[in-house]
């Protein structure tokens, strides 16, 4: 069946660092892939999505990459800054099922100062 | 974005009740989902809200444990009947926009506790 793997699980980096999580796919017909940050107590919030026709894609510190090939993409923060920390799920979207997205496990981000 | 709302926001309850949550959205939605996020776990989708008719459930949900509803386009429920502590959990409502946008946004959540 459809599988999203997250890593790491667990990150830690301090304050100004750059942070990276990785997630790989198994569909190689997925087409949309969005990232979900979660704050204790909030549920999932959208932070970036792209969509594979695209490599790449930036809003401001926040960057996720695509690689159609390798199947697997990546978010990447940079300058990070306290309120970064929280959990961080990848998800990715399966070709026949309408709109039903799988998470990867998640990765507990944690800055420090 | 959506606005989603769910009530309640927490609760606790004894094992063997059953609780019903709410999802409302501020405008109309073409999808509606509910997922259950089990403590430090990812997210699981449980059923998807089709307005008019019955859910469609995921492998390993039932609609006797979990029937939803979908009376209109900006609004469902999820209960979870017959509760033990296994089904302590947080329960996320999410919606897709109008259209085919593939985009969910998610609610805060209902933070349930059986004991």
């Amino acid at each position: 069946g459809e599988n999203v793997e997250q890593h790491p699980s667990t990150l830690s980096v301090q304050e100004g660092d750059s942070a990276v999580i990785k997630c790989t796919y198994s569909d190689s017909a997925s087409n949309y892939f969005p990232w979900y940050k979660q704050e204790l107590g909030k549920g999932p919030q959208l932070i970036i999505d792209i969509r594979s026709n695209v490599g790449e894609k930036k809003d401001q510190r926040i960057a996720v990459t695509l690689n159609k090939t390798a199947k697997h993409f990546s978010l990447h923060i940079t300058e990070t800054q306290p309120e970064d920390s929280a959990v961080y799920f990848c998800a990715a979207l399966f070709t026949g099922t309408a709109s039903k997205l799988t998470f990867g496990t998640g990765t507990r981000l944690q800055v420090t100062l | 974005s959506a606005v989603i709302s769910q009530k309640p926001s927490r609760d606790i309850c004894q094992r063997g009740t059953s609780l019903t949550i709410q999802c409302q959205v501020d405008s109309q939605v073409t999808m509606m989902f509910w997922y259950r996020q089990q403590p430090g776990q990812s997210l699981t989708l449980i059923a998807t809200a089709n307005q008019g008719s019955e859910a469609t459930y995921e492998s390993g949900f039932v609609i006797d444990k979990f029937p939803i509803s979908r009376p209109n386009l900006t609004f469902s429920t999820l209960t979870v009947s017959n509760m033990s502590p296994e089904d302590s959990s947080i329960y996320l409502c999410s919606v897709t926009g109008q259209g085919l946008t593939e985009t969910q946004y998610f609610g805060p959540g209902t933070r349930l506790l059986v004991l």
